[in-house]
């Protein structure tokens, strides 16, 4: 156990939808990453946030957004959802900033759009 | 395009024989970051390179970081059923983490 919580577990909804996964970092980290993996495009970095400001950003589409809130807890919204976004999201937490840092990943949202 | 390219992407050995996993890039990295997955489970890291030319033991599995920083590898003496999963290595490269696609390694008991 990471110490990484994420929810939901699974997600199933439909084209065109909207989504908000959830994440806690472990208790103490500042840094959340999050980063989507599918069969095709393996891991991808999402985008990161530390202490509550957005510190970098990867791959991320228009259509999907993210926050850190004042308890540190993230959110990643998803909408107009497409066939092609179905994949796990995982979300990871370190104590600091900076790639080098070790990240400790939950055990991720499979989100699935039929 | 991926940053960073892992071979082979599968594996498939006996319990007992020896294992290398490749991490090659044009990039060079700050440091290199090895992680496990297994199924249904987020990334676990197993160690992080920073020096060029490092060398490190964890139990049977050895890392190596090339020494101009581009490249590394991971090696598996006396594989066991409980180092299958996937092997994933990841580029701290402008300051974000660049992962490759990954390994699969399974080893039959």
């Amino acid at each position: 156990d990471s110490g990484v919580t994420q929810t939901p577990k699974h997600l199933i909804t439909a084209t065109g939808q909207r989504v908000t996964l959830r994440c806690s970092p472990r208790s103490g980290d500042l840094s959340v990453y999050w980063y989507q993996q599918s069969l095709d495009q393996g891991l991808q970095f999402l985008i990161q946030y530390y202490n509550g400001e957005e510190r970098a950003k990867g791959n991320i589409l228009e259509r999907f957004s993210a926050q850190q809130f004042p308890d540190l807890h993230s959110e990643l919204n998803l909408s107009s959802l497409e066939l092609g976004d179905s994949a796990l999201y995982f979300c990871a937490s370190s104590p600091r900033t900076g790639g080098a840092n070790e990240q400790f990943f939950g055990p991720g949202t499979r989100l699935t759009v039929l | 395009t991926q940053l960073l390219e892992q071979s082979p992407q599968f594996l498939s050995i006996q319990e007992g024989e020896n294992l290398t996993v490749y991490c090659n890039s044009s990039s060079v990295f700050s440091s290199l970051q090895w992680y496990r997955q297994e199924p249904g489970e987020g990334p676990v890291l197993l160690v992080t390179v920073v020096t060029g030319g490092e060398v490190k033991k964890l139990k049977r599995l050895t890392f190596q970081f090339g020494d101009a920083r581009k490249d590394s590898s991971l090696h598996i003496t006396a594989a066991q059923p409980g180092d299958t999963g996937l092997y994933l290595c990841a580029g701290d490269y402008d300051y974000k983490l660049s992962f490759g696609a990954g390994t699969t390694v399974t080893v039959r008991a």
